[in-house]
């Protein structure tokens, strides 16, 4: 158990529809990063938050939005889903933003668009 | 850009051989970190070993070690006495500094199968 939470572990839903999925990080941990991992995309970054603030951005959609909010939680929005997004996202967190801070991952949501 | 190479889709190996999974990386900052991470059929990133740039000496981690070779640009995983528990995809990682901000690259994983 690395300390990451997520929720929720499975989400089914329909095109167009938008949701939200939800991470805590390990106690302590300031940063929180979410990635997307899917069969033709493989593991890709997507946003880091560090102490409520947006950090770095990577490869995500505009339909796509984060945030951090003061208790450290961190939310993923997904809205005008498509059928490509389905992929199993996670949530990691390091105590800071340094090059050697590792990262520990949530255990994912599975997002299935249908 | 920075970028990570593992050429091995799959490897095969029988209980307590050791095995060696391949990394190559490319970046042109002086200071970064390697990573290998786990992920089991389950689906959870595990956490395995970590390298920095500047470390001289080479990361173990009980069964992990890291075979870093700086010149050559790679960071191999060595995984000594394999258990079949440790069947599952390996990734390998750079910590990419992006902006203000710093980030995990990953290269296409390798899938290791432990047999008995």
């Amino acid at each position: 158990d690395s300390g990451v939470t997520q929720t929720p572990k499975h989400l089914i839903t329909a095109t167009g529809q938008r949701v939200t999925l939800r991470c805590s990080p390990r106690s302590g941990d300031l940063s929180v990063y979410w990635y997307q991992q899917s069969l033709d995309q493989g593991l890709q970054f997507l946003i880091q938050y560090y102490n409520g603030e947006e950090r770095a951005k990577g490869n995500i959609l505009e339909r796509f939005s984060a945030q951090q909010f003061p208790d450290l939680h961190s939310e993923l929005n997904l809205s005008s889903l498509e059928l490509g997004d389905s992929a199993l996202y996670f949530c990691a967190s390091s105590v800071g933003t340094g090059s050697t801070y590792e990262q520990y991952f949530g255990p994912g949501t599975r997002l299935t668009v249908t | 850009a920075q970028k990570i190479t593992q050429t091995q889709p799959g490897m095969f190996v029988q209980e307590k051989e050791a095995v060696t999974l391949d990394c190559t990386y490319d970046t042109s900052d002086q200071s970064y970190g390697l990573f290998w991470y786990k992920q089991p059929s389950s689906g959870e990133m595990i956490f395995l070993i970590y390298q920095g740039s500047y470390d001289e000496q080479n990361a173990t981690e009980g069964r992990y070690s890291l075979n870093f070779q700086k010149a050559r640009k790679s960071a191999n995983l060595v995984i000594s006495a394999s258990q079949l528990g440790d069947s599952a995809m390996y990734f390998c990682a750079m910590r990419e500094l992006n902006q203000a901000g710093t980030a995990l690259i990953f290269g296409k994983g390798t899938t290791l199968s432990v047999s008995s």
